[in-house]
């Protein structure tokens, strides 16, 4: 079945790395995604990645994925006030199937 | 701003009442996605539709129906409401119903309390 279970809060200093875990039970996800909300705003698509690839980067933002363990982090360096909001970790068997997220993790930055 | 609008933004509403919640898709979007956010279950999918057809199910209870109209934009009537009913409800929609990286787009959610 698909089942996405993540942390549900991290507290980092302002300058510090975040680092934002995610586990799935799905083996056959495809697509795995991050999205974030801030407050009183809906989800934005932050990053993805597909299930061959290992990591992806893209500028302040890490994403590593282990297929075996089936765990997706998110790595945000120099992590800023403004990065404050909740993070998603989502799946996607093709792409073509409604993404199922997981809770999500309230990251709040302090000054 | 996502090109995702959703009326109304807040609604307060009475147990056993009904409520319809509006989504207008961004401009050539033509797959409409609902889910429920609320602090407990978290983000769950209600239900999809592709071009005015129903795409996908997912845990939508009988007492919720959905629709998408020809100018695609898209209702989710919820009736018989119950306390448990009080969260936020998104409307997300993406081109061709997420074939390719399945980015959606969210509205601002409609935030519904049942009292």
């Amino acid at each position: 079945g698909e089942d996405v279970e993540q942390s549900l809060f991290l507290s980092v200093r302002e300058g510090d790395s975040s680092v934002i875990n995610c586990t799935y039970t799905d083996s056959s996800s495809t697509y795995l995604y991050w999205y974030k909300q801030e407050p009183g705003a809906g989800l934005q698509l932050l990053t993805y990645i597909f299930s061959n690839m290992d990591m992806k980067q893209d500028q302040r933002l890490t994403v590593l994925l282990n297929k075996k363990d089936k765990h997706l982090s998110l790595r945000i360096a120099d992590t800023q006030t403004g990065d404050s909001a909740i993070y998603f970790c989502a799946e996607s068997k093709s792409g073509n199937t409604p993404l199922v997220f997981g809770k999500g993790t309230r990251l709040s930055v302090i000054a | 701003d996502s090109g995702v609008t959703q009326t109304p933004k807040h609604l307060i509403t009475a147990t056993g009442q009904r409520v319809t919640l509006r989504c207008s898709p961004r401009s050539g979007d033509l797959s409409v996605y609902w889910y429920q956010q609320s602090l407990d279950q978290g983000l769950q999918f209600l239900i999809q539709y592709y071009n005015g057809e129903e795409r996908a199910k997912g845990n939508i209870l009988e007492r919720f129906s959905a629709q998408q109209f020809p100018d695609l934009h898209s209702e989710l009537n919820l009736s018989s409401l119950e306390l448990g009913d009080s969260a936020l409800y998104f409307c997300a929609s993406s081109v061709d119903g997420g074939r390719m990286i399945g980015e959606l787009f969210f509205g601002e959610g409609s935030r519904l309390t049942v009292l």
